[in-house]
């Protein structure tokens, strides 16, 4: 089974420019997850998608931070314009409803998209 | 607001050694509390689910407890290998999906 695939891996922009970021989750995975990992810290929740709709995006900045889960598969992040504290790491994360109600739930992590802003 | 402590923040034991990883949080109302291992440059594993109807889950070497009441739980390993050398974080879920992070456990086994 292929695992959540995300890129680039690392991203290297001046402040002020903007940044995309892609994640495709693992197959028939509904729900997906962007997480904010910051050096040193855990990773913070920034939105989830159910399918193609949005179920909580409470700390996304969103006056810089974008996200879209086209057709209810791969996602995108956009950060526009980035700030000196945007740099982390971007986790996607997804996991079925199905591995939720069996087993409390089962996430399964992309090894991440590294950002630094000069 | 849920919040996570992990505690210590880096560890570093000699192999073969028996270790307990702490982790709290504030909010006792929660879904489950799961265990992830991070290498570095890497993404999350999950090692270890606990629902909230349980007390403890095993796997291997690994044996992750739960006390709701007290907003404790800990990751124990057993006869520690250099290869369980990563970092150590947990996260506390609510039933709407919240997951909190604590910052998480540093730890070095040295051969």
């Amino acid at each position: 089974e292929a695992g959540v695939a995300q890129s680039p891996r690392y991203k290297i922009i001046e402040k002020r420019q903007s940044v995309a970021f892609w994640c495709n989750p693992i197959s028939g995975h509904a729900t997906l997850y962007w997480y904010q990992q910051i050096l040193g810290q855990g990773p913070k929740l920034l939105i989830q998608f159910q399918n193609n709709g949005v179920v909580d995006d409470s700390q996304l900045p969103k006056d810089r931070f974008s996200a879209e889960r086209l057709k209810g598969v791969d996602s995108t992040l956009k950060i526009q314009p980035a700030k000196l504290e945007d740099s982390a790491v971007y986790l996607c994360a997804s996991s079925s409803i199905r591995d939720r109600v069996v087993a409390g739930n089962t996430i399964y992590f992309g090894e991440g998209s590294w950002l630094t802003v000069v | 607001k849920q919040e996570v402590t992990q505690i210590p923040a880096a560890l570093s034991v000699p192999e073969g050694e028996n270790l307990v990883l702490n982790c709290s949080f504030t909010d006792s109302a929660i879904y489950n509390l799961q265990w992830f291992r991070q290498d570095p440059g890497k993404g999350l594993t999950s090692l270890l689910l606990i629902q909230s109807s349980q007390r403890e889950q095993t796997s291997g070497r690994l044996n992750a407890s739960l006390d709701k009441s007290s907003g404790r739980s800990t990751l124990y390993i057993a006869a520690s290998q250099p290869g369980d050398s990563a970092t150590y974080l947990c996260a506390a879920e609510h039933n709407n999906n919240d997951m909190r992070f604590g910052a998480g456990t540093r730890l070095t086994v040295k051969p």
